[in-house]
């Protein structure tokens, strides 16, 4: 069966440093993957979205790596802020969108 | 640019009873489409609308859910009976381009948070 699976554990992190989320995929051919934040009681907001003949991409502080031989995304958010603290979800593209359930990252002060 | 816009926010239902969610999406966006987040998981995909058309509702219990969407702007999101495990954050979201456009970005409202008793 088809499966999403990020991070199980929400992330704790300093500030100042980088958080790495992992986003791994099964049964799946996406042509594309995108990532979200996700704030609470708030809808998901677009953050990047990366071609599976991409093998990186970034704005500002973010960075997302895709590679279709391990199926697998990394999410990175360098130079962590407090407010960067949310749940990243990420998205994968065949004919429709499919979400994992998302790692939550908390940012300390 | 105002935001998809949802109503209510939040409902609270007994099992057994009715309830109806809308959305407004982006003006001119073409797809529209509703989602169901349970707690602790993503959002799951219910169905999908392009202008008035149905393009994809695989995914929705249609033995107690519908939707429509006038004239191809508003929709609403209908549940009868409600059940206990129906208890979950309705997302509505909408894109500009047609369906099957994968870099479409989709833009989600804020959700209505349905508690079933």
């Amino acid at each position: 069966s088809q499966k999403i699976e990020q991070n199980s554990e929400a992330l704790n992190i300093q500030e100042g440093k980088t958080a790495t989320l992992t986003c791994n995929y099964t049964n799946y051919s996406p042509a594309y993957l995108q990532w979200y934040r996700q704030d609470p009681g708030r809808g998901p907001v677009f953050l990047l979205l990366i071609r599976e003949n991409e093998k990186e991409k970034r704005k500002e502080r973010l960075k997302v790596t895709f590679d279709t031989t391990l199926k697998q995304s990394l999410f990175h958010i360098t130079a962590s802020q407090p407010a960067d603290s949310a749940t990243y979800l990420c998205a994968l593209n065949d004919y429709k969108l499919s979400f994992g359930a998302g790692t939550t990252v908390t940012v300390r002060a | 640019e105002a935001g998809v816009a949802q109503s209510p926010r939040y409902k609270i239902i007994e099992k057994r009873q009715s309830v109806a969610f809308w959305c407004n999406p982006i003006s001119g966006h073409a797809t529209l489409y509703w989602y169901q987040q349970i707690l602790g998981q993503g959002p799951k995909l219910l169905i999908q609308f392009q202008n008035n058309g149905v393009v994809d509702d695989s995914q929705l219990p249609k033995d107690r859910f519908s939707a429509e969407r006038l004239k191809g702007v508003d929709s609403t999101l209908k549940i009868q009976p409600a059940k206990l495990e129906d208890s979950a954050v309705y997302l509505c979201a909408s894109s500009r381009l047609g369906a099957g456009e994968a870099t479409d970005t989709q833009y989600f409202g804020p959700g209505t948070r349905l508690t079933v008793l």
